[in-house]
């Protein structure tokens, strides 16, 4: 079983839709929680950091951080052609390395 | 803010040569530096950790000797693909931790291309 769980898609969702983007993971020593958003032939881009449970919002985004479930998700509110990415949840416990999912592709139709 | 580069941003080269790819933090000094190869359609491989003035940390796997990394100052460090041969064609992608911000969410540079004829 992979440290981190995530569904590789592809996912496919018309333009102005909320779109869900989830990992989960096993590793209970994980504190420090990142979304990240690689478009292609790119670097990653860093979207959203939070450290342990709860939400941070920061535009069109929210991150959300289920502790007690191992379970991550990243919202996107309306939703626009431009985010079509791939996206990829990363956690760490600390000063330790970062352990990716293994990335989201996420289409936006217009 | 946090802005990681990278040079060359693709490199084609002969098998048997060998390729130096640069990272830079260019706003922030950055104690620690990751490096990572991505393959097509797959998430990030993390080949090494360098920390500023020390030897690199390799993953397990990851030839040493083939892959040299330098972390000589505190913006800059390089990743030597030595002795190239076609299978090291790959994406490579650096990172960085700022550790004014105090977090330890990494910044990436945009990648390197590499391409061995």
């Amino acid at each position: 079983q992979k440290e981190v769980e995530q569904d590789p898609g592809p996912l496919s969702v018309p333009e102005g839709a909320i779109v869900s983007l989830n990992c989960t993971y096993s590793n209970s020593a994980f504190q420090y929680f990142m979304w990240y958003r690689q478009y292609s032939r790119k670097g990653p881009e860093l979207l959203m950091y939070t450290y342990s449970s709860g939400n941070k919002e920061d535009g069109r985004f929210t991150a959300q951080v289920d502790k007690s479930s191992k379970y991550i998700s990243l919202f996107i509110r309306d939703s626009q052609p431009s985010d079509s990415a791939t996206y990829l949840c990363a956690m760490s416990a600390g000063a330790q390395k970062l352990v990716f999912g293994q990335g989201t592709r996420l289409t936006i139709n217009p | 803010g946090a802005v990681v580069s990278q040079h060359p941003s693709r490199v084609i080269c002969k098998s048997g040569t060998s390729v130096k790819i640069e990272c830079r933090s260019l706003d922030f000094q950055a104690t620690t530096m990751f490096w990572y190869r991505q393959f097509p359609k797959q998430s990030l491989m993390l080949m090494a950790t360098s920390n500023e003035g020390s030897k690199a940390t390799y993953e397990q796997g990851v030839e040493k000797d083939k892959f040299l990394i330098n972390h000589a100052s505190l913006t800059l460090s390089t990743l030597t693909v030595t002795s190239a041969h076609p299978e090291d064609s790959s994406f490579y992608i650096c990172s960085a931790r700022d550790p004014g911000r105090g977090g330890y969410e990494q910044y990436f540079g945009p990648g390197t291309r590499l391409t061995v004829t």
